[in-house]
């Protein structure tokens, strides 16, 4: 079954926290991404991993920073996380031809 | 820049009636593909179609198709026959790189389409 998995659905952190999204697929992609969404906005493409250890900056990456072990696997992680990063947060993975996407964590920092 | 441009930021439509949804965008590329999404009300995002640029045919998937207008540089969704669940956000997506990879997809701001019962 074709799938990307994102945890956890829903985060709740205080300002100046640490944050990790975690997102997994199993069709041994090698391009994964993190998107996030925001209203009115679409989806703003925050970093983008083409393997392991081979990721490079999106459009808004400030604040952000990934991690790519196994090819399986990317991590999105917000270092002391800011109350402007509440958003809904996409990992994805593509074929050539098409780009299979997570449910999306709600993060809430307050 | 804005790369991907959807000026309609809503849309209604009635039961039964095609429904058209506009998208533009810029590139220098040559070759480029072009993606539909739709966004569900819980926020999955659904594959509806792709068009590459190489492709001077209208792609059709079911009820779905598209109008690429490539010396316009704009490609229009066009859904038939719409049906209330057919209502959500849809989303044009840009994808500049050829070769083996899809490379950076640049969305759009969305289309929210409401088809009326």
């Amino acid at each position: 079954d074709m799938k990307v998995t994102q945890m956890p659905r829903y985060l709740i952190k205080r300002m100046g926290e640490n944050v990790l999204l975690e997102c997994g697929q199993d069709m041994s992609h090698e391009t994964m991404y993190w998107y996030r969404q925001d209203p009115g906005l679409g989806l703003q493409l925050i970093y983008i991993s083409y393997d392991v250890d081979s990721n490079s900056e999106g459009d808004i990456p400030k604040g952000y920073r990934v991690s790519r072990k196994k090819r399986e696997h990317f991590s999105l992680i917000l270092d002391s996380a800011k109350t402007n990063q509440t958003s809904v947060y996409f990992c994805a993975s593509s074929s050539l031809t098409e780009v299979f996407f997570g449910k999306g964590t709600r993060l809430t920092v307050v | 820049a804005q790369r991907v441009t959807q000026v309609q930021p809503t849309g209604s439509s009635q039961w039964g009636e095609e429904v058209t949804l506009d998208c533009s965008y810029e590139t220098s590329e040559y070759f480029y593909r072009i993606f539909w999404y739709r966004q569900l009300f819980s926020g999955e995002m659904v594959f509806l179609i792709y068009q590459p640029s190489f492709d001077t045919q209208n792609q059709r998937s079911g009820r779905y198709s598209v109008v690429f207008q490539k010396s316009f540089k704009s490609i229009s969704l066009v859904i038939s026959a719409s049906q209330p669940e057919d209502s959500g956000t849809y989303f044009c997506a840009l994808s500049e790189r050829g070769g083996s990879a899809l490379g950076r997809l640049h969305f759009g701001a969305g289309t929210q389409l409401i088809v009326i019962p």
